[in-house]
């Protein structure tokens, strides 16, 4: 069973709608995180949480806000979409936010984004 | 991103050896991460280095040199199903924060 659940596996979206990309994990992990890929380049950091508090942020539009409603939820809502914003959107959790332990990441199966 | 290069593309015969490249020039280092990344699928943890020197960990080994800003990954007796994309992290201190090469996609011919 996957251990990290994303939902859902593809969306296909207008131009200036909005969306919330579900991530939910059950490893017992305290840090989860948002990357973004898009084809033909590296994956992208967007987010990091640790104990449902920030950490860092490197995604430069306000668009893209993170949701962390329980400690094992972490959330993407994304307004105003626009057709570059389609890629797939990885959810990730590592044990703990600090340490040695970010570099082990468990990566779920992603949410696949198209914007028309 | 963040400085961190790998070639895009490398091929090998099975039952041999690959070697994945790695160079990274980060304004700081604290750690180093392979993963592996199959098409359409997520990112799979492989290994962690942040000592000088290599890791043996049987099919997969790495390498670091910190004063190079290098790393490679060496997969050995090859297998068909180790063709996949073979990404490079690096955890620069004071960010919780792992920057990603953008791939070196290896294919493994009979």
């Amino acid at each position: 069973d996957p251990k990290i659940i994303q939902k859902p596996k593809y969306l296909v979206a207008v131009t200036g709608s909005e969306k919330i990309l579900i991530c939910e994990q059950y490893l017992g992990h305290n840090a989860m995180y948002w990357y973004r890929q898009s084809a033909k380049k590296p994956l992208e950091f967007m987010f990091s949480y640790s104990y449902q508090k920030l950490m860092d942020n490197q995604t430069a539009s306000s668009r893209f806000q993170p949701q962390s409603s329980k400690k094992n939820h972490l959330d993407l809502q994304i307004t105003a979409l626009k057709p570059d914003d389609s890629a797939t959107y990885f959810c990730a959790s590592s044990q703990d936010g600090w340490g040695s332990s970010q570099n082990t990441l468990y990566f779920g199966a992603g949410t696949r984004l198209s914007v028309l | 991103g963040q400085g961190v290069e790998q070639p895009d593309n490398l091929m090998s015969v099975e039952g041999t050896f690959a070697r994945v490249n790695c160079t990274y020039s980060t304004s700081g280092f604290n750690g180093l991460s392979w993963y592996q990344q199959r098409e359409g699928h997520a990112p799979v943890f492989l290994s962690y280095v942040v000592l000088d020197g290599l890791k043996d960990s049987g099919h997969f080994s790495t390498f670091l040199s910190r004063s190079n800003g290098y790393s490679y990954l060496l997969l050995t007796e090859l297998q068909i199903k180790d063709s996949a994309s073979y990404l490079c992290a690096v955890r620069e201190p004071n960010y919780n924060v792992l920057y990603f090469g953008s791939g070196t996609k290896l294919t493994v011919e009979p």
